[in-house]
């Protein structure tokens, strides 16, 4: 089974418009975490924002929120107020505690269009 | 500029070919990665350092790829015999020692002719 599961390969978003990005994992450890990483065209794979399967509430960095919901094993990014230079593809990747280092397993992305 | 840097950018090599990538992490990291990507798909899992300590190896990593990080600061990866279906991104990753989040360079796009 897949690990991590990113179901919308491409989107297009409105500017200045919300877009919720979906992610499901499937994990038997207790203790794991969830990100979601951006990669324009540059390719550079850069950080936005990260869960502990602990964490009570729901993480937020700026425009990015993370809708966790522990039971349904999913991990939703949302990014409010789309920009232009919100267009990219976007990973949702998990840690495990038992595995190494916490190395990461990554779903397949999902790419965004964001329209003006 | 503090961040995780690889070299070079690109690399066009001919199947058969050796070639070698470098990676410097964020200097306070302890741990360092290597993934590769492969077009259209994310990344995935080569290889993991603790300081100098190389812990995990993926499956994926053949017997032509080996990995180094001397006195565990910079770390190099090297493909002998490149095949054409190495072609891909070569990403570094960095994390530190109390925290999770693994910072990622510009990473390597090699190009096997």
């Amino acid at each position: 089974a897949q690990k991590i599961t990113q179901t919308q390969p491409g989107m297009f978003v409105q500017e200045k418009e919300a877009v919720t990005l979906d992610c499901t994992y499937d994990t038997s450890d207790p203790s794991y975490g969830l990100f979601w990483y951006k990669q324009p065209s540059s390719g550079e794979m850069i950080f936005l924002i990260y869960q502990g399967s602990y964490d009570q509430q729901n993480a937020t960095e700026g425009r990015y929120s993370l809708n966790f919901q522990k039971a349904r094993k999913s991990a939703n990014l949302v990014i409010s107020a789309s920009q232009l230079g919100d267009s990219a593809m976007y990973f949702c990747a998990m840690r495990e505690s038992f595995a190494a280092g916490n190395k990461l397993t990554f779903g397949g992305g999902t790419r965004v269009l964001v329209k003006p | 500029d503090t961040g995780v840097s690889q070299n070079p950018r690109h690399k066009i090599t001919k199947r058969g070919q050796n070639v070698t990538f470098r990676c410097d992490p964020i200097s306070e990291h302890n741990r360092l990665y290597w993934y590769r990507q492969t077009l259209g798909q994310g990344p995935e899992f080569l290889t993991y350092f603790q300081n100098e300590a190389q812990l995990e190896k993926s499956r994926l990593l053949s017997d032509r790829f080996s990995a180094e990080r001397p006195k565990g600061s910079f770390s190099t990866l090297e493909i002998q015999r490149t095949e054409q279906g190495d072609s891909a991104m070569y990403l570094c990753a960095s994390s530190p020692r109390d925290g999770y989040e693994q910072y990622f360079g510009p990473g390597t796009r090699l190009t096997v002719t």
